[in-house]
C-alpha cells in the first residue's frame, strides 16, 4: 500500500524563524516521487518542491528545502526565513504506480509577526 | 495566461439533480486527474486519464464518471448527486509523473 503521513494538524512559526513540516510514506516501489504543494486560502495548489527516490542531494528551491531521508522514509519540508505569506496549507504528495499521486492530510502553518 | 481552467467556480444542486464539471488544459500534458478535498482527508483521486482515450479508477470514483474527450479535455460528471459529494473539486494535468501537477483552481460543489 502506498500512503502518505503527516502528524502536523497545525504549526506555529515566528516571522524570520525557520520551521520544519514532516511528512513520512511508505511504499514499496524503487522508483518514486515526492512533492510538496502550499495551499493558501484563497484555495488554489501551488507546487513547491520535488524530490526524486533516486537524487543523490536534497532538493531546494529558494527558502524551500526538502529533508530526505531515504531508510527514514521521511521527505521533510523545511521553509527557511518564514515570512506572513507562507501562512497556508501545505501537502505533502508522492507519485506512486500508475501515475498516481497520494496526498497527506496537509499542515496548517501560521506564521505570527 | 496557460495552464488548468475549471468551470464552474461555485455551484449548488439538489440532492438527485446531475452535473458535468468541465476541465481543460492548454499545455499538452498527457495526464488529467481529477481529486476531492473535504476537510481533515486532503486530496483523495476519483478519476485519472493517464493519455488521451483511456481513464481509470482512483479512489472514491462512485458516484461519478468521467470523459477524456480530446487531449485537453476531461470531465467529471454526477450523475445523481447527492450531499456527501458536497466537496471542493479540483482538475489536475501533467506531462509526465516525474513533474508535478498543475491545478485548476478548484469547483466549490454544495448539495442540498
Amino acid at each position: 500500500a502506498q500512503k502518505i503521513t503527516q502528524t502536523q494538524p497545525g504549526m506555529f512559526v515566528q516571522e524570520k524563524e525557520a520551521v520544519t513540516l514532516d511528512c513520512t510514506y511508505d511504499t514499496s516501489d524503487p522508483s518514486y516521487g515526492l512533492f510538496w504543494y502550499k495551499q493558501p486560502s484563497s484555495g488554489e495548489m501551488i507546487f513547491l518542491i520535488y524530490q526524486g527516490s533516486y537524487d543523490q542531494q536534497n532538493a531546494t528551491e529558494g527558502r524551500y528545502s526538502l529533508n530526505f531521508q531515504k531508510a527514514r522514509k521521511s521527505a521533510n519540508l523545511v521553509i527557511s526565513a518564514s515570512q506572513l505569506g507562507d501562512s497556508a496549507m501545505y501537502f505533502c504528495a508522492m507519485r506512486g504506480t500508475g501515475n498516481q499521486f497520494y496526498f497527506g492530510t496537509g499542515t496548517s502553518l501560521t506564521v505570527i509577526p | 495566461n496557460a495552464g488548468v481552467t475549471q468551470t464552474p467556480k461555485f455551484q449548488v444542486l439538489k440532492t438527485g439533480q446531475s452535473m458535468t464539471l468541465q476541465c481543460a488544459q492548454d499545455m499538452n500534458h498527457n495526464s488529467m486527474y481529477w481529486y476531492r478535498q473535504d476537510p481533515g482527508m486532503g486530496l483523495r483521486l476519483i478519476y485519472y486519464s493517464a493519455s488521451e482515450g483511456t481513464t481509470d479508477k482512483g479512489e472514491v470514483p462512485n458516484g461519478y464518471n468521467v470523459s477524456r474527450l480530446n487531449k485537453r479535455e476531461f470531465s467529471l460528471r454526477l450523475e445523481s448527486a447527492a450531499p456527501s459529494q458536497t466537496s471542493v473539486y479540483f482538475c489536475a494535468s501533467t506531462p509526465t509523473a516525474t513533474y508535478g501537477y498543475t491545478f485548476g483552481s478548484g469547483t466549490r460543489l454544495t448539495v442540498v
